[in-house]
Order: C-alpha cells, then sequence, then structure tokens
C-alpha cells in the first residue's frame, strides 16, 4: 500500500526539543521530493520544509528557519524533522509530504505537535 | 513569499447544484520552465488534504470528473459541476512555483 506514517509528535514545554519520523511504503521513496507541511489548531496549511530526492537540497520556511531541520534515509525509506527551541506557535498538527509534478499528492494522516508550558 | 487570496463561498450549496471557488496570486505562477504549478487541494473535518487538481486543470487519478480547474497566470478556478454531499469540507488553492510553496487560507463549502 502506498502510505506516508508519521511518528514523534507530543507535548513539550518552549524551548524543548522533538523529532518526527515519517515512514514511507508502496513507492519509491528516492525519486521524490518530500515536504513537511503543518496545520495549527483550526487554521490553514503552511509548508514549513522540503528536501530534494538524495538529501543535497533543503529549504526552510523563515518561521522555522535555524531551529528546524530535514533530512531523509532512502534506505530506510524515512523523512524526519528535527525541531529545536520550540514556541508556543509551532502547536500544530505536521504532515509528510509527497510531491509530484508540482503538486502535494501524498499525505500522511498527520502527527500533533503541542508546545506549552 | 507568493500570497494566495481565495475567495468564500456566499451561502451554502444545495445538492446538485454548482460551486466555483477562485484563487488570486500575488504574482505570475508561471515557472521558469513553462509550466505553472498551481494545484487544489480538499480536507475534510479530521482529516488530511486530499490532492483534486495539479498543474491548473490536471485531475489526480480518482478524483471525479465534476471537479475542473482552469485559469492562468495569477487567476484561477475550481469548479464542481454539481456538489455531492460527500465534497463537505475545505478547499485550498496551492502554489508550488516558488518556495517557500503557499496555500490559500481555503474556502468553506457547505451542503444547504
Amino acid at each position: 500500500e502506498v502510505q506516508l506514517v508519521e511518528s514523534g509528535g507530543g507535548l513539550v514545554q518552549p524551548g524543548g526539543s522533538l523529532r518526527l519520523s515519517c515512514a514511507a511504503s508502496g513507492f519509491t521513496f528516492s525519486s521524490h521530493w518530500m515536504y513537511w507541511v503543518r496545520q495549527a489548531p483550526g487554521k490553514g496549511l503552511v509548508c514549513v520544509s522540503r528536501i530534494e530526492t538524495d538529501g543535497s537540497t533543503t529549504n526552510y520556511a523563515d518561521s522555522v528557519m535555524g531551529r528546524f531541520t530535514i533530512s531523509r534515509d532512502n534506505v530506510k525509506n524515512t523523512l524526519h524533522l528535527q525541531m529545536n527551541s520550540l514556541r508556543v506557535e509551532d502547536t500544530a498538527v505536521y504532515y509528510c509530504v509527497r510531491g509530484w509534478s508540482g503538486a502535494f499528492n501524498l499525505w500522511g494522516q498527520g502527527t500533533m505537535v503541542t508546545v506549552s508550558s | 513569499d507568493i500570497v494566495m487570496t481565495q475567495t468564500q463561498l456566499s451561502s451554502p450549496v444545495s445538492l446538485g447544484q454548482p460551486a466555483s471557488i477562485s484563487c488570486r496570486s500575488s504574482q505570475s505562477l508561471v515557472h521558469s520552465d513553462g509550466n505553472t504549478y498551481l494545484s487544489w487541494l480538499h480536507q475534510r473535518p479530521g482529516q488530511p488534504p486530499r490532492p483534486l487538481i495539479y498543474k491548473i486543470f490536471n485531475r489526480f487519478s480518482g478524483v471525479p470528473d465534476r471537479f475542473s480547474g482552469s485559469g492562468a497566470g495569477t487567476d484561477f478556478t475550481l469548479k464542481i459541476s454539481g456538489v455531492e454531499a460527500e465534497d463537505v469540507g475545505v478547499y485550498y488553492c496551492v502554489q508550488a512555483t516558488q518556495f517557500p510553496f503557499t496555500f490559500g487560507q481555503g474556502t468553506k463549502l457547505e451542503i444547504k
């Protein structure tokens, strides 16, 4: 089955860290750019990071630059997001998303990250 | 960053009636490779978004043909030819021409 399954979310205090993971299956993971998109409760969608097929290029939204790091393991078919110096405003559902032909064409179910004291 | 602005539906839509959602970008979405990377997503409550349309008018596999996309440059439209109950939720346009890729604020479709 073609799917993306996120894990690693949870409750963390401001200033803390979390590492999200996304397990991909059913497709050639190494052929796709991958993305993390987040959605704060009751709000819209924001693309926070992307990574090229071989991991050589990464990009970040200004709001997470210097605090988040995206990475991938094309042997284990996994995507990661290391989140440091977390802020209350980082609270959101984080989706792992596959890119294809300039669109987001496969979404995971999401993992909730709550930053609160 | 490119700002994406969507219109809101003025009222709930009756089953079988058409619906149209507009999306405008703050600058042209024509990429240097000649493609226009504008796509549409549908999100039901409590669910991840589901992709509907890519590169303005191309439907993803499994998307009913009552959904159609059109537009060019900075102005785009998603049309539903006859709304069905399963179409409720929020619709988002998203541009992937320039990073950071940006989404519209969403348009909520309710059934009358």
